[in-house]
């Protein structure tokens, strides 16, 4: 049972490009959350997502980050334009349902802004 | 809301017992966890804890008081592979987890 798959590993825009990050949760796991984790710095919550829904997207900045869930396909965590401040590692970390603190986290993608 | 803290950094020699200690208030309570990350990596879960009182698994060991807001890692027979940073959060509402900073420990032969 292969584990939450982050893609890509490392990612590297220059600024004002956008970043796609994507996120395939455990298999029968259909909660996906987003958390940024900056250098030296503690995880972050951005967004918790289920299928199709945004349950909670209090931890997002209100421009330039979106994320989505889709029925079909991973979670994508979406930045626009980027600036040097983004760069940071992002976490997906995805539970089942009625289990909902039973995370399991992936391998994060690395984002670079230069 | 929730508010996390614990040290920065601490250090240990190799064999060593280290204990690393946490602080929250919430607004309720619904357990709380520790995480181990090393540089680079994913965090791994380590323990949840809801009740008071120890808990051990292995080498590793943490404590809950909830009417003190207070919480602690143990981790005994320090090896080298114990370096890493060490995540306390607590459950925020909608499920989500509210981490603090974390702790770097670093182990020393």
């Amino acid at each position: 049972n292969a584990g939450v798959m982050q893609n890509p590993r490392h990612l590297v825009r220059r600024r004002g490009q956008e970043a796609r990050l994507r996120c395939s949760p455990m298999k029968g796991h259909s909660h996906v959350y987003w958390y940024r984790q900056l250098p030296e710095e503690g995880l972050k919550f951005m967004v918790y997502l289920q299928k199709e829904n945004i349950i909670d997207e209090s931890g997002m900045p209100k421009e330039r980050f979106s994320a989505e869930f889709p029925k079909e396909g991973p979670s994508i965590l979406r930045i626009q334009q980027v600036v040097r401040g983004d760069s940071a590692a992002y976490f997906c970390a995805s539970s089942p349902p009625g289990q909902s603190y039973g995370y399991t986290f992936g391998s994060g993608t690395r984002l670079t802004v230069v | 809301g929730q508010n996390i803290d614990q040290p920065t950094e601490m250090t240990a020699t190799e064999g060593a017992i280290v204990q690393i200690n946490c602080t929250y208030q919430t607004s309720g309570f619904n357990g709380l966890f520790w995480y181990q990350q090393h540089a680079g990596e994913a965090p791994t879960f380590l323990s949840y804890n809801v009740l008071d009182g120890l808990e051990e698994k292995g080498r590793f060991s943490s404590f809950l008081s909830r009417s003190k807001g207070y919480s602690y890692l143990l981790l005994k027979e320090l090896q080298m592979k114990d370096s890493a940073s060490y995540l306390c959060a607590v459950p925020g509402n909608t499920d989500k987890l509210i981490f603090g900073t974390g702790t770097r420990l670093q182990v020393f032969p």
